[in-house]
């Protein structure tokens, strides 16, 4: 079966500041993973993904991410944190073998203060 | 521009009374999914369509219906709310739910009463 976790519930930096959250996955066939973002009262909206290639994806709004096949894991990273970063961050997962469907973590909340 | 746009924003209802949430497309997307979102549970997905007259569950199905009769449209019905389904629902479809990323509706918050 799939599965995402999100290991942090939040994570706290320092505007100025390198930035990461953890994301690993589980899948049975070939992982298809991506980032979303939400801000308040919004829906999601897209960050990146990784299909294949690259290990490294760069996405929008400075964002990148790292997908690590031996580790199982998609971290999402950012080389300069802005305060306007600060929102709900969702790591997902497909996994076509399993049916068409998306499999979110439970989110990590990003804190950037000034 | 490209949208989903789903319909109400804001929705309070009472046990029982069977309601109707929209959703529509307007980027001749194949694939359109719903999900529910809860604290600490992230997004659960209820349904999705691959289609036309194809639709399948997902990981919470229990209590909700969908239909797809036309490509631009993915109503969720709850036929008797339950407050247990209170929560903040979501639309989202893509190009084929192959590889390409999904585009989200606002969003809809339910109250069940």
């Amino acid at each position: 079966a799939q599965s995402v976790a999100q290991p942090e519930d939040q994570v706290k930096v320092a505007e100025g500041n390198p930035l990461t959250v953890k994301c690993t996955y589980s899948v049975s066939g070939n992982p298809y993973l991506f980032w979303y973002v939400q801000y308040p009262n919004r829906g999601l909206q897209f960050l990146l993904k990784y299909i294949t290639g690259d290990n490294l994806v760069k996405g929008s709004y400075g964002f990148e991410a790292e997908f690590n096949k031996s580790q199982t894991s998609f971290h999402l990273k950012k080389p300069s944190a802005l305060v306007s970063d600060s929102a709900l961050y969702f790591c997902a997962v497909r996994d076509l073998s399993g049916g068409f469907k998306t499999i979110f973590g439970a989110g990590t909340r990003l804190f950037v203060k000034a | 521009e490209a949208q989903v746009t789903q319909n109400p924003r804001y929705l309070i209802t009472v046990t029982g009374k069977k309601l109707t949430v929209t959703c529509s497309q307007n980027m001749n997307h194949e694939y359109m999914s719903w999900y529910r979102q809860d604290p600490g549970l992230g997004l659960r997905q209820i349904y999705y369509s691959m289609n036309v007259e194809v639709t399948d569950k997902g990981d919470v199905p229990e209590g909700y219906k969908v239909s797809r009769k036309e490509k631009r449209n993915f109503p969720l019905i709850l036929e008797s709310p339950s407050p247990n389904q209170t929560s903040l629902y979501f639309c989202a479809s893509s190009l084929t739910g192959a590889v390409e990323k999904l585009l989200f509706g606002s969003g809809t918050q339910l109250s069940v009463l």
